[in-house]
């Protein structure tokens, strides 16, 4: 079954310094991939997703993943933090072609002033 | 546009009840699909519903059940509650579905279980 490991909970960045959130999946075939974001007391929004185009995808506010099939990951980046993308991020996978999406289990990113 | 609604927003009930929760998706979205978040066991797929019908089903007791109206609106029932089941639930909706379109989650509702 697919799934997803985000391999870090919790990750702290100055304002201005690059984002880096790893995920990891494992899939029996080429997957599905998504980031979604959770802001504190509002609701989940897709960030980015990669469906077997292009394996850099350019999300929203500045974000990007790449898909690396050599080393399993979708790493989520971002050049330079700004205060309002602290938030909870997840790395998804939809499983076995389906809609069945399955979630990581987050990362929280804190950004300091 | 009118974002996914959910209601209501917050519940409280007892062991041993049952709940409805509903959502109604945007306009044109024939796909719903539903969300347990808690903080231990994170963001779960509990099912989705395309045009009236179950598709997908996630790994929850039969006591959690859902079904979808022609107008696309979402409702699903937890019977027997359990202290468990205490969670944000969370509806998604999307044109033809969550891997293919982009997915809108609405506020979801917030059940308490005493």
């Amino acid at each position: 079954a697919q799934s997803v490991t985000q391999l870090d909970s919790h990750v702290s960045v100055s304002e201005g310094t690059p984002v880096l959130l790893r995920c990891n999946y494992s899939s029996s075939y080429s997957p599905s991939l998504f980031w979604y974001v959770q802001h504190p007391n509002k609701g989940l929004q897709l960030l980015l997703k990669y469906t077997s185009a292009a394996t850099l995808v350019k999300g929203i506010n500045g974000f990007e993943a790449e898909f690396k099939k050599s080393e399993t990951s979708f790493h989520l980046t971002k050049p330079s933090a700004h205060m309002s993308d602290a938030a909870e991020y997840f790395c998804v996978v939809a499983q076995g072609g389906s809609e069945k999406l399955v979630f990581g289990k987050g990362t929280k990113l804190t950004v300091n002033p | 546009k009118a974002g996914v609604t959910q209601t209501p927003r917050y519940l409280i009930k007892t062991r041993g009840q049952q709940v409805t929760l509903s959502c109604s998706p945007i306009s044109g979205h024939r796909s719903v699909s539903w969300y347990q978040q808690t903080p231990g066991q994170g963001l779960q797929f509990l099912f989705e519903y395309f045009s009236e019908t179950q598709r997908n089903k996630g790994n929850f007791p039969g006591r959690f059940s859902g079904r979808q109206f022609s107008n696309s609106r979402s409702e699903m029932n937890v019977s027997t509650l359990e202290l468990g089941d205490s969670a944000l639930y969370l509806c998604a909706s999307a044109l033809g579905g969550a891997r293919t379109d982009t997915q809108y989650f609405g506020p979801g509702t917030r059940l308490t279980v005493l």
